[in-house]
């Protein structure tokens, strides 16, 4: 079956531009995350939906950053007056509900990034 | 302050011996780890994990051994193979409220030579 996927896989802007980043997770995986990776670094946590409510917004950097997820499935991460500062590679996760073994234990399966570059 | 430390940036190693990648945690809260491997221009994808009522788990030529009292755990894979090269990421979840986030390490690049 299709993984998650992830448009566009480039995006280069300027400064101070709107970016929209979109995510498709895999068709029956109610939560979805968003982490960061800068140059050099793991992912870092950004949010969490399960559903279509963010149940987790705390890793997003300032107010410029704000993801939605409208029917429960895409997502879709907005970025307003984009900053130098912003350019890493954004990645969205997708797990399913495990049951008895509880949702935190599954793994979580990844898309393979937009890579943002802001000029 | 980084939780999740992977402190060699890469590794070599020769076809058909073992590698042996080290990971180290400094938050009691993370009672759940997993290790990830990443090729360039795709996204991580899941390799193993470990719970922490365990020291030892196995698949195939992987195994992570957890040394809760060090906070340390490792990867270990036999015979490497030279598709094993990648960035391995080594990442924990924690036992409380946010226990859906993972936290990782920066990455270890693993180079497994012919």
């Amino acid at each position: 079956g299709a993984g998650v996927s992830q448009t566009p896989s480039n995006k280069v802007t300027e400064k101070g531009k709107y970016v929209e980043l979109r995510c498709d997770p895999i068709s029956g995986h109610t939560a979805l995350y968003w982490y960061r990776q800068s140059l050099g670094q793991g992912p870092e946590f950004l949010i969490y939906f399960q559903g279509t409510g963010a149940a987790d917004d705390s890793g997003l950097p300032n107010d410029r950053f704000f993801a939605v997820r409208p029917e429960g499935s895409v997502s879709t991460l907005k970025i307003q007056r984009t900053e130098r500062g912003d350019s890493a590679v954004y990645l969205c996760a997708s797990s399913s509900y495990g049951g008895l073994a509880g949702l935190w234990y599954n793994e979580q399966f990844f898309g393979p990034g937009t890579r943002l570059t802001v000029l | 302050d980084q939780q999740v430390k992977q402190n060699s940036p890469s590794l070599s190693v020769q076809e058909g011996r073992i590698s042996i990648l080290n990971c180290d945690y400094t938050n009691s809260m993370f009672d759940y780890f997993l290790w990830y491997k990443k090729y360039p221009a795709e996204g991580p994808t899941f390799l193993i994990s470990i719970s922490s009522i365990k020291d030892k788990n196995e698949d195939g030529r992987f195994t992570v051994f957890l040394n809760k009292s060090a906070k340390h755990l490792s990867l270990h894979i036999v015979p490497s193979q030279p598709g094993d090269s990648a960035v391995y990421f080594c990442a924990a979840r924690d036992s409380g409220g946010s226990n859906y986030k993972l936290t990782f390490g920066k990455g270890t690049l693993l180079t497994v030579n012919p």
